[in-house]
């Protein structure tokens, strides 16, 4: 099956903008969504498809895509948006439903 | 609001099984799939399963093929899932997670509040 691939973690200064990278050559074939997850909470939703935000997300959390990669950028970082974050998309390597999750970025917010 | 309800946490010895529920409310239960994901200490989201509370069709992750078993009750909008044959690496947070789908991107909204099950003799 496929993998997607994220750097372990990241920092930014308050009120900078961080990006965030996913990897996989799933992504060549499907949008990717993305999801924070805080300690000792379930994850949430923040982007979808090509650059989709659920209600409730801040419009500092914006989504792109290019090729095998697709990322996700917080414009104006709060110190509410240290969490760690997820990518997501289907598999394309196989026949059958089967989705593949990212490794997993940890952002700090300085 | 659209919610998902999971049961209690659960302390299963090695081999035996596990089933954790996931009850939703808010929406109209039949339209969209419900995956699994569990999520080890410390470690990261990995996908276990998906089913339709439609029709009862399943897609499993290879990796769980043979030991899970998803199934839905739509009188109750109640999704379950068991794991069998439990080892002492099963111990995870397990997370139900309405699955939303269109023709090229998927995505999991809401989830619900997960259930530890822990695995020790």
């Amino acid at each position: 099956s496929s993998e997607l691939t994220q750097d372990p973690a990241v920092s930014v200064a308050l009120g900078q903008t961080v990006r965030i990278t996913c990897q996989g050559d799933s992504l060549r074939s499907f949008y990717a969504s993305w999801y924070q997850q805080k300690p000792g909470q379930a994850p949430i939703l923040v982007i979808y498809g090509k650059n989709n935000r659920p209600s409730g997300i801040p419009d500092r959390f914006s989504g792109s895509s290019s090729g095998n990669t697709a990322s996700l950028t917080i414009t104006g970082a709060q110190a509410d948006d240290e969490a760690d974050y997820y990518c997501n998309s289907r598999d394309s390597s196989v026949n059958h439903l089967n989705y593949v999750f990212g490794t997993g970025t940890k952002v700090t917010v300085l | 609001q659209v919610q998902l309800v999971q049961s209690g946490a659960e302390v299963k010895k090695p081999g035996a099984s596990v089933r954790v529920s996931c009850k939703g409310s808010g929406y109209t239960f039949t339209k969209y799939g419900i995956s699994w994901v569990r999520q080890a200490p410390g470690q990261g989201l990995e996908w276990m399963g998906w089913i339709s509370p439609y029709n009862g069709h399943t897609s499993d992750a290879k990796k769980f093929q043979g030991r899970v078993t998803m199934t839905t009750d739509i009188s109750t909008n109640t999704t379950y899932m068991e794991l069998r044959n439990l080892r002492s690496d099963d111990t995870a947070v397990y997370y139900c997670a309405r699955d939303v789908m269109a023709a090229t991107v998927n995505w999991f909204d809401p989830w619900g509040q997960g259930t530890l099950v822990t695995v020790s003799s």
